[in-house]
Order: structure tokens, then C-alpha cells, then sequence
């Protein structure tokens, strides 16, 4: 079946930093959706790419679905305390199941 | 506009018993999907509802099975458990069987003795 791989695995930073993080599939998306996740939590929706090459942001987050439709990428400018949290991407086909990554585990160091 | 509800937060069973978990979707919303997230993982596709039909279904056996109601709340049902399917099991709604942004709930944090 379809699956997504996230990278890195988990990222420790330092407040104000900027982040980059990063989705790949064998598989063509017509969605791209990255979602954060804090502890005991369910996922919450940051950001829907619905074309490729299109560049979203939502405040301190910016996201990009890749040309080749397989990829996206998230990038967190400025980073702060409550960036903290796992971050998903998922993968969605018209008629067909949502895809989800792994996550990237990302903590924040004051 | 209440978001996605599931009952309840937190449930103990031991191998082989049945659970039944809920979930009330987004105001406006009219399919429910199910995923099960096993610890350190990503969500896992279980099915989906779409006005009461299951609408796509992923890799679970038959004993996973579900319901949507008119008011489009949705029950999980999973019979004889099995240790592994000790996990968080997330509802998500949306407000159309193709539409791809959905709305996660809390989820239900199962442990299965």
C-alpha cells in the first residue's frame, strides 16, 4: 500500500529557530495536508495544498506541495515554546483512503 | 459550531472482550472516519461513513466494524480484543465523503488487558 515517510524522525531546536521538515511517498498525492499533534491530543489541520508547486502559509508556518506531487515540505520560521508537538503529513487521492507519515517529533530548548 | 466529540476518553478492556466507541461530528458534517494510532505512530485508516454507508475501508479484519446514524454520529465497534489493539482511536469529520480536509476529535485511549 501507500506509504509516507518523514523526516527527521524528531528535531531538537532552539527557541527562535527557524525549522524545515519534510514528507516523501513513492505514490502521486492531489493533496497534501500537514497536521500537529500534542500530547494526548488528536491531530489538528495547519495547512491543505491542493496544487503542485503551491507555497500556503498560516502565520509562523509555510508549506509547499512538491512539483512532482510526491513530496511536501513544512518549514516553522521563528520558533517558540508551544511549537512543540508531533507534526503529520498526510496524503489524500479523490476516492481513496488518507495516507498518514509517522510524524516528526519536534521539541523546543529555551 | 461544536467540534468533534468522542466518548469515552479513556477505556480498560481485557483480551476478548467487545468495546464500543463514539463520536459526534462537526456541526454541518456528514461523513466520519475512523483511525486507529498505535503508540509512536502515525494514524492507521480503519473506515469511513458517508450518510450512514461505510464509504472505504483500510487494511482491518471484519471483527472492526462501525455505524453512522441519521444525525451523522458514528460508533466504532471492535469485538474479541486483542492485546495490539491497544491504542488512540481517532474520529475525524468533514463535510463530504471527497472532501480532504477532515477535523479530528480528543480520540479514545484504549488499553486491552
Amino acid at each position: 500500500g501507500q506509504q509516507l515517510n518523514q523526516s527527521p524522525q524528531s528535531m531538537f531546536i532552539q527557541e527562535g529557530e527557524d525549522v524545515s521538515m519534510n514528507c516523501t511517498s513513492s505514490s502521486i498525492f492531489n493533496t497534501w495536508l500537514w497536521y500537529k499533534q500534542d500530547p494526548g491530543e488528536g491531530p489538528v489541520l495547519l495547512i491543505a495544498l491542493y496544487k503542485a508547486g503551491e507555497l500556503t502559509s498560516n502565520g509562523r508556518l509555510t508549506a509547499q506541495f512538491g512539483i512532482t506531487r510526491k513530496d511536501s515540505f513544512l518549514n516553522i520560521s521563528a520558533s517558540i515554546p508551544s511549537d512543540v508537538g508531533i507534526y503529520f503529513c498526510a496524503g489524500h487521492n479523490y476516492g481513496q483512503n488518507f495516507v498518514f507519515g509517522p510524524g516528526t517529533r519536534l521539541s523546543v530548548l529555551p | 459550531e461544536t467540534g468533534v466529540t468522542q466518548s469515552p476518553t479513556h477505556l480498560i478492556k481485557t483480551r476478548g472482550q467487545q468495546v464500543t466507541l463514539r463520536c459526534s461530528s462537526q456541526s454541518g458534517h456528514n461523513t466520519v472516519s475512523w483511525y486507529q494510532q498505535a503508540l509512536g505512530q502515525g494514524p492507521q485508516f480503519i473506515f469511513q461513513y458517508y450518510r450512514e454507508e461505510e464509504n472505504g475501508r483500510g487494511n482491518f479484519p471484519p471483527r472492526f466494524s462501525g455505524l453512522q446514524f441519521p444525525n451523522y454520529s458514528s460508533e466504532l465497534n471492535v469485538n474479541a480484543l486483542e492485546l495490539n489493539d491497544s491504542a488512540l482511536y481517532l474520529c475525524a469529520s468533514s463535510p463530504g465523503q471527497d472532501v480532504p480536509t477532515q477535523y479530528f476529535g480528543p480520540g479514545t485511549r484504549l488499553t486491552v488487558l
